[in-house]
């Protein structure tokens, strides 16, 4: 079976950085996405990583150590827009494009 | 990026009706689409994974007789919610998978209401 945790809510200050977390515990491992959700919209990629290691771009990175099982999204110089919900989700090894996704991070950006 | 289109984005029925709601790739062909449902303030669960030309996959929980789902398609599936109740009303996402690195693409969501 699959588990993904990362925390419920975050919030952070305009033009700082931060950082969100997500552990999974897998049966198998095909590649970790990160996707952006603001509210009432659907979800939008991000990232993708399925070597360890970093992925940047533009003011988005994402993580992915596969021993350790986590993976973080990082985003920088927040803006006000940013305030949406962050979804973590691991594709299973041989379950084609099925993906599951952790409870998702709300993060909240204040002035 | 490829898109995907549902329809329709809010629908308001009363209790017992059926709903359809539509999936379409629009500028891709999809062997596989999935439907997800969202509570508020919660994340995604997929409800079942939509393959053309053959029976939906159902998750864990999810009523095969109740969410109906349909991919006569490369382009389009749908899924009846029969008999809807209350307890139905939710945001049901789909999304399609994409080539490479099997990303998906989701559609812009269906805002379902049961009175």
């Amino acid at each position: 079976g699959q588990n993904i945790d990362q925390p419920t809510e975050m919030t952070a200050t305009e033009g700082a950085i931060v950082q969100i977390n997500c552990t999974y515990q897998t049966s198998g491992f095909n590649g970790l996405f990160w996707y952006q959700q603001h509210a009432g919209e659907a979800p939008t990629f991000l990232s993708y990583n399925v070597l360890d290691g970093l992925e940047e771009k533009g003011r988005f990175s994402s993580f992915l150590s596969r021993s350790k099982g986590y993976s973080y999204l990082l985003l920088k110089e927040l803006q006000m827009k940013d305030s949406a919900s962050y979804l973590c989700a691991v594709r299973p090894y041989n379950a084609g494009n099925m993906l599951t996704f952790g409870g998702g991070t709300r993060l909240m950006v204040k002035p | 990026g490829a898109v995907v289109s549902q329809h329709p984005s809010r629908v308001i029925c009363k209790s017992g009706t059926s709903v359809k709601i539509e999936c379409r790739s629009l500028d891709f062909q999809a062997t596989t689409m999935f439907w997800y449902r969202q509570f508020p303030k919660q994340s995604l669960m997929l409800m079942a994974t939509s393959n053309e030309g053959s029976k939906a996959t159902y998750e864990q929980g999810v009523e095969k007789d109740k969410f109906l789902i349909n991919h006569a398609s490369l382009t389009l599936s749908t899924l009846t919610v029969t008999s809807a109740h209350p307890e139905d009303s939710s945001f049901y996402i789909c999304s399609a998978g994409g080539q490479g690195s099997g990303e998906q693409f989701f559609g812009p969501g269906t805002r379902l209401t049961v009175l």
